[in-house]
């Protein structure tokens, strides 16, 4: 059973280019999240998908962001017109649908906006 | 609103000393998750334990050990006998028990433990 998996794992972007990670899920997980984490900080959560559906968006994602899972496997999170406060590690997570709430968690994007 | 504190930003011990992280939380619900996971260098979120609620049982497994008292709002862990290896910054985090599931994480934990 593999992981979830996340690509690329480092990122460098110059101001307002436009850039997309990628996070696949553990293949019978059917819930996906996003979260993002800023140096010395926990992380804070962005999105949240059952399946396709995306069910939930944090007010921390602009406009600039999107998100999406469009056959409920694996995710990808777009960001456009990159800005320096953009520079983080991006995790994504998963879970299954059974009883217990534990979410697995990928190794992360980091983003640095230069 | 829900909210988790790690009042400890940093802690350092001596190997094979025993430390405790605090985390403190407040919400509204009545039923939620609390969890404990573990950040080393490398990054990945690893998870270490979760707790219902309404089971105020306190677990061990090893030489880590959770204290969870809902009169406190506080789930606090232990690491016995600290080794090198759990050198990491750890995360205490808050879900509902229903809709998302979603997490709110407190601020982390950063343990050194010194040879």
């Amino acid at each position: 059973d593999t992981g979830v998996s996340q690509d690329p794992r480092h990122k460098i972007t110059k101001r307002g280019q436009n850039v997309t990670f990628r996070c696949d899920p553990i293949s019978e997980h059917n819930r996906l999240y996003w979260y993002r984490q800023t140096l010395g900080q926990g992380p804070e959560f962005l999105t949240y998908f059952q399946n396709e559906a995306q069910l939930e968006k944090s007010r921390l994602l602009s406009d600039r962001f999107s998100a999406e899972r469009p056959k409920g496997s694996f995710s990808t999170l777009e960001i456009q017109r990159t800005e320096q406060g953009d520079s983080a590690m991006y995790l994504c997570a998963s879970r299954g649908t059974g009883g217990s709430g534990e979410q697995y968690f990928g190794p992360g994007t980091r983003l640095t906006v230069t | 609103a829900q909210k988790v504190t790690q009042a400890q930003t940093e802690i350092s011990v001596v190997e094979k000393e025993d430390v405790t992280l605090d985390c403190v939380y407040e919400t509204r619900d009545t039923t939620y998750y609390l969890f404990w996971y573990k950040q080393p260098p490398s990054g990945e979120l690893v998870f270490l334990i979760r707790r219902n609620s309404f089971d105020e049982q306190n677990e061990i497994s090893g030489r880590y050990s959770w204290n969870f008292q809902k009169s406190t709002s506080s789930f606090n862990f232990t690491i016995t006998a600290s080794q090198v290896v759990d050198s990491a910054v750890y995360f205490c985090a808050l879900s509902e028990m229903a809709g998302t599931y979603k997490y709110i994480f407190g601020t982390g934990t950063r343990l050194k433990v010194l040879a």
